[in-house]
């Protein structure tokens, strides 16, 4: 079955710097890549997707790279905000429009 | 827009009891809902497939007569937790997507219902 895989469990980066987080798969290969932010005690939100032919997406301070030879996925946040704390997950589509998600990655913007 | 409510928030109850979430679509429609649990510091794990006018699609290991899901509408799903005993305290979350099934369309997910066996 697929496995996902997020670098850490927790990061914690100074405010303004860029926050690089990692997700990595294994016995798939998905048509396409999913970022959510998910806050303490709330349903995740969605924020960026990506398809395999794409190598970049970028949605104002957000940046996702997708390189399916690697099976990883890169999350960016430049210019990170205390704001930006919260728990970032990747998923990848499944065949009926389902999502399978990873562990997620806490992320503190330290002010 | 594609805002998903899911009610109640959270339920405390004894054990033996059934719950009954509700997850529903407000300015869309949804043909396909998904069903969610989430334990402390795990990642969302997939329960169930919601198809509108079909029985549900549950993944493996998740018991279907103890987990009852109903797609009644295209803006309703329920999902019933039978005869909960505390192993089943969770955080169920639910999501939609306006897209059709195979469609690469962001889901969007209800707030979640916290439940608490006791």
């Amino acid at each position: 079955s697929q496995k996902i895989e997020q670098n850490s469990e927790a990061l914690n980066i100074q405010e303004g710097k860029t926050a690089t987080l990692t997700c990595n798969y294994t016995n798939y290969s998905p048509a396409y890549l999913q970022w959510y932010r998910q806050d303490p005690g709330r349903g995740p939100v969605f924020l960026l997707l990506i398809r395999e032919n794409e190598k970049e997406k970028r949605k104002e301070r957000l940046k996702v790279t997708f390189d399916t030879t690697l099976k990883q996925s890169l999350f960016h946040i430049t210019a990170s905000q205390p704001a930006d704390s919260a728990t970032y997950l990747c998923a990848l589509a499944g065949g009926a429009n389902n999502l399978f998600f990873g562990t997620g990655t806490r992320l503190t913007v330290i002010p | 827009g594609a805002v998903v409510s899911q009610h109640p928030s959270w339920v405390i109850c004894k054990s033996g009891t059934s719950v009954k979430i509700e997850c529903r679509s407000l300015d869309f429609q949804a043909t396909t809902m998904f069903w969610y649990r989430q334990f402390p510091k795990q990642s969302l794990m997939l329960m169930a497939t919601s198809n509108e006018g079909s029985k549900a699609t549950y993944e493996q290991g998740v018991e279907k007569d103890k987990f009852l899901i109903n797609h009644a509408s295209l803006t309703l799903s329920t999902l019933t937790v039978t005869s909960a005993h505390p192993e089943d305290s969770s955080f169920y979350i639910c999501s939609a997507s306006p897209g059709t099934t195979n469609s690469n369309q962001p889901q969007h997910f209800g707030d979640g219902t916290r439940l608490s066996i006791l």
